[in-house]
């Protein structure tokens, strides 16, 4: 089976310009997750969706991110404008709540703006 | 708030040897699961290990096993006979039962395996 699959696997940018990240969780879990890798700030949360619908976003910095899950199989997160500090390693992960509990990473995007 | 800390950033095991990793956490709920996830260079998050709070034995996987002391609130990873391919940072990572999905991670300990 097909792991979780993200999309572009780097992006390279300019400060202002919107950046778009793509992820297609493990075909029939039910909860997705974006996390971000910073050298200053390790691995953090910054959003969770569970049956298409946003439950934690506690972790999103600001206004500048926004996260879409349109349907089970598709999750969007996107930045706008993008600055030089948004810079970092992005994963989704996936993981079938209440029944496997694991979540399963995807390879990561890695995004720097210059 | 639960937090991970991992206070060893750095260390070094030869081949073949055996090497623990420390990992203590910070939580008030008695019902959660404990992760260790394993990046290496290709910066790829695999999981290696978990274990469930409630469960008293220790889980193992192979190769990997884990000292899970609740009382302690510490949970290390032991490698047994180290390979070359062990070499990666090394998370350890805290997720509730009932409450949030999310996970909370340490830093991280960076594994150099020497031949």
């Amino acid at each position: 089976d097909a792991g979780v699959i993200q999309s572009p696997r780097h992006e390279v940018t300019e400060m202002g310009q919107e950046v778009t990240l793509r992820c297609k969780p493990i075909s029939g879990h039910n909860s997705l997750f974006w996390y971000r890798q910073t050298m200053m700030r390790g691995l953090e949360l910054l959003i969770y969706f569970n049956n298409n619908v946003p439950i934690d976003d506690s972790g999103m910095p600001e206004d500048r991110f926004s996260a879409k899950m349109p349907n089970a199989s598709f999750s969007t997160l996107k930045i706008q404008p993008s600055e030089p500090r948004d810079s970092a390693v992005y994963f989704c992960a996936s993981t079938l709540a209440g029944v496997v509990d694991t979540q399963y990473f995807g390879p990561g995007t890695r995004l720097t703006v210059l | 708030a639960q937090t991970v800390t991992q206070s060893q950033p750095e260390m070094s095991v030869q081949e073949a040897e055996t090497v623990t990793l420390s990992c203590t956490y910070d939580t008030s709920e008695s019902d959660y699961y404990l992760f260790w996830y394993k990046q290496p260079p290709s910066r790829q998050m695999i999981l290696v290990i978990r274990q469930e709070a409630y469960k008293q034995q220790n889980a193992t996987e192979n190769r990997f096993s884990v000292n899970f002391q609740k009382a302690a609130k510490s949970f290390s990873l032991k490698i047994s006979d180290s390979q070359l391919g062990d070499a990666a940072m090394y998370f350890c990572a805290y997720r509730s039962v009932g409450g949030s999905e999310k996970l909370v991670f340490g830093k991280g300990t960076k594994l150099t395996v020497n031949p």
